[in-house]
C-alpha cells in the first residue's frame, strides 16, 4: 500500500518569509513517482514538479525548490520570499507502475501582506 | 494551453434526486480519471478510465453511482440517488498514459452540495 503523509495541515507566514512544506511518502515499490500540486481557492489543481525515484537531484523552479531523500522518504518543497499569490492548498502525492495517485491530505498555505 | 473542462462549476440538488457531471479531456489524453475530494482532504480516485473502459472503479460505490466515457472523449459521472454525504468537489483529470509518472492535469471541478 501507499501512503503519503503531509503533517502539517495549516502554515501561515508573512509575505517574504521563507517556508517548507514537508512531505512523506510509504511505498513498496523500487520505482515510484513524486508529485506536488497548487490548489488555489478557485478550487483547480495545477501541477507543479514530478520527481522519479531514481534522481534524487534537488530541484530549482525560481523562488521553487524540492528536496527529494530518499533515505528519508521525504520529498520537501520550499517557497523562497514567499508571496500572498503562494496562498494556496499545496498536495504531494506518490504512484507507481499503473497504481492510483495517492495524495496527501494537503497543507494550506497563507500568506500574508 | 489545453485545458479540461468540467461542467457545472456549482450544483445544489436535494437529497434523492439523480445528479450528472461532464468532462472533457485534453485532447489526445488516453487516460480520464474522476476523483471526489471532501473538504480538508486529498482527492480521492472514484473511477478510472483507459479509452472507453474502467480500469479501477473499486473506490466507486455502484449502488448510485456510475460513470461513463462511451467514445473515449468525455465523460460523465452521475449520482442517483444524492445523499447529504455526497457533498463534495468533483474532479476530472486526464493524462498521456496510464503509467505512473505521467501527470495528470485538472479541470476545475464541480462542487456539489446536496440539501
Amino acid at each position: 500500500a501507499q501512503k503519503v503523509t503531509q503533517a502539517q495541515t495549516e502554515i501561515s507566514v508573512v509575505e517574504k518569509e521563507d517556508v517548507t512544506l514537508d512531505c512523506v511518502y510509504e511505498t513498496r515499490d523500487t520505482t515510484y513517482y513524486l508529485f506536488w500540486y497548487k490548489q488555489p481557492p478557485s478550487g483547480e489543481l495545477v501541477f507543479l514538479i514530478r520527481r522519479n525515484s531514481f534522481d534524487e537531484q534537488n530541484e530549482i523552479s525560481g523562488r521553487y525548490s524540492w528536496n527529494f531523500q530518499k533515505s528519508t522518504s521525504s520529498f520537501n518543497f520550499t517557497i523562497t520570499a514567499s508571496q500572498v499569490v503562494d496562498s494556496a492548498v499545496y498536495f504531494c502525492a506518490l504512484n507507481s507502475g499503473y497504481s492510483t495517485l495517492t495524495f496527501g491530505k494537503g497543507t494550506m498555505l497563507l500568506v500574508s501582506p | 494551453e489545453a485545458e479540461v473542462a468540467q461542467s457545472p462549476r456549482y450544483k445544489i440538488t436535494e437529497k434523492s434526486q439523480a445528479v450528472a457531471f461532464w468532462c472533457d479531456p485534453i485532447s489526445g489524453h488516453a487516460t480520464l480519471y474522476w476523483y471526489r475530494q471532501i473538504l480538508g482532504q486529498g482527492p480521492e480516485l472514484l473511477v478510472q478510465f483507459q479509452d472507453e473502459s474502467v480500469v479501477d472503479d473499486s473506490q466507486l460505490p455502484k449502488d448510485r453511482f456510475s460513470a461513463e466515457r462511451l467514445k473515449g472523449v468525455d465523460s460523465t459521472l452521475k449520482i442517483q440517488p444524492a445523499e447529504l454525504g455526497d457533498s463534495a468537489m468533483y474532479l476530472c483529470a486526464s493524462s498521456y498514459s496510464r503509467q505512473g509518472g505521467s501527470p495528470l492535469h485538472f479541470g476545475n471541478g464541480t462542487r456539489l452540495t446536496v440539501t
